[in-house]
């Protein structure tokens, strides 16, 4: 199954602002968006942001997702100790008819 | 606030069938805007979706493990399961059961499951 490609690390000093990317193809990214899920370990993942950009409640405004094309990213503004974590993204595959997520990319505040 | 908890058997032996369920408390499985889906996590590794289902039985799989992998739902028991046959140690992984509204936003705990004889 085609997944969806993240870099593996980004590494950002505390209070910078990181950005981080999920390139995917028409038939997903390019077609409904992408979610996006922050994982701290030994934790289920949690939704920060639902494919159309809006963020559930309780998520910071910190985090703010964004589409171009294939391509969905993740910003998280004026980063803090616990944004240390897995980021991953995920979206419907219109013609796999399957949800695929993201490789993982996991950020480091320095 | 909804609440999702896995259970089953945490060692399955090798060809073997795993089988979770996932016990849905404070929502209803029969809820008209939400697929139940299971997701897992081998030890170290990244998410990989196994399928969703609805209240009604419809349901999707992931193309890669669809030969193996069976959703069912129970809604008088508020209920979804999953069971996967023929099992190698390839299968080790946290197994998380989640709600989809659109996005899979709520999540339940998980639960490791280890393929060893």
């Amino acid at each position: 199954q085609a997944g969806l490609t993240q870099p593996p690390s980004v590494s950002k000093g505390l209070r910078q602002t990181a950005t981080l990317t999920c390139t995917g193809n028409s038939n997903n990214v390019g077609n409904e968006g992408a979610a996006w899920l922050q994982q701290h370990q030994g934790h289920p993942p949690k939704l920060l942001s639902y494919r159309n950009h809006n963020r559930p409640s309780g998520i910071s405004e910190r985090f703010s997702a964004s589409r171009s094309g294939n391509t969905a990213s993740l910003t998280i503004t004026g980063l803090q100790p616990e944004d240390e974590a897995d980021y991953y993204c995920s979206a419907w595959d219109s013609s796999l008819s399957a949800q695929v997520f993201g490789t993982g990319t996991k950020v480091t505040v320095l | 606030q909804l609440q999702l908890q896995e259970s089953g058997p945490g060692l399955v032996k090798p060809s073997e069938t795993l089988s979770l369920t996932c016990t849905v408390s404070t929502g209803s499985v029969t809820s008209n805007s939400h697929y139940w889906g299971w997701i897992r996590q081998p030890p170290g590794k990244g998410l990989e979706w196994i399928g969703s289902i609805f209240y009604s039985g419809n349901t999707y799989y992931n193309p890669s493990l669809k030969s193996r992998v069976t959703i069912s739902v129970d809604t008088s028991k508020n209920q979804f399961s999953l069971k996967v046959t023929s099992v190698t140690a390839a299968d080790t992984a946290v197994y998380y059961c989640a709600r989809e509204a659109d996005d899979y936003d709520s999540w339940g705990q998980g639960i490791l499951v280890t393929v060893s004889s």
